[in-house]
């Protein structure tokens, strides 16, 4: 069954820092896998998505990921981090069924502090 | 273009009460999820609706039910809530109901409805 990993509940940096999140999934399948950003009180924004074209995937607000096949990993890298990055971030990996739906199923979340 | 919308924002009920949330997709999308985000946890998958049918189900009671309509708006109701259906619940709609089976299109997720049950 599919599942997903997100590795450290919390993760602090440093503004100016590198922001690396982690993703681990399980599929039996070639999974479609996506990460949302969801900041205090509002609902999920798409950051990126990986739907087999290619293994890097660029996002927006400067974030990226890469898929990783043989370690079943799409971690969530930016550079620099900005205040602004602060938020909870969750990795979701797509699961279509037979009879014609999908649903996301989510990892746990990380929250990403970032200090001055 | 207005984005998902949801009603109402917060809402609070007391045990065995029934609730009913709302939501609108955006324009041109027949397909409308609806996801449970408990405090500290993923959102969990409880319905999904194409075009007015049910097109999968989560792991949840069947307290919980939905609607879709003709315009694709829909609704979700619980019925005698407990203290544990206290969470944020978000609704998604999306272009594609039918899958070819890729399960790859994107869903747009509306700011959710904070439910608080005392």
């Amino acid at each position: 069954a599919q599942s997903v990993t997100q590795l450290g509940s919390h993760v602090s940096v440093s503004e100016g820092a590198l922001v690396l999140l982690r993703c681990n999934y399980s599929s039996s399948v070639p999974p479609y896998l996506f990460w949302y950003v969801q900041y205090p009180n509002q609902g999920l924004q798409l950051l990126l998505k990986y739907t087999s074209a290619a293994t890097l995937v660029k996002g927006i607000n400067g974030f990226e990921a890469e898929f990783k096949k043989s370690e079943t990993s799409f971690h969530l890298t930016k550079p620099s981090a900005h205040m602004s990055d602060a938020a909870e971030y969750f990795c979701a990996v797509s699961l279509a069924f037979s009879g014609g739906y999908n649903k996301l199923i989510f990892g746990a979340g990380t929250r990403l502090a970032v200090h001055p | 273009d207005a984005g998902v919308t949801q009603s109402p924002t917060h809402l609070i009920k007391t045990r065995g009460q029934h609730v009913t949330l709302r939501c609108s997709p955006i324009s041109g999308h027949k397909s409308v999820s609806w996801y449970q985000q408990v405090l500290g946890q993923g959102p969990q998958f409880i319905f999904q609706y194409y075009e007015k049918e049910e097109r999968g189900r989560g792991n949840f009671p069947d307290r919980f039910s939905a609607r879709q309509f003709p315009n694709y708006s829909s609704e979700l109701n619980v019925n005698a809530l407990l203290l544990g259906d206290s969470a944020l619940y978000l609704c998604a709609s999306s272009l594609a109901g039918l899958d070819n089976g890729q399960g790859a299109f994107e869903q747009f997720f509306g700011p959710g409805t904070r439910l608080t049950v005392l």
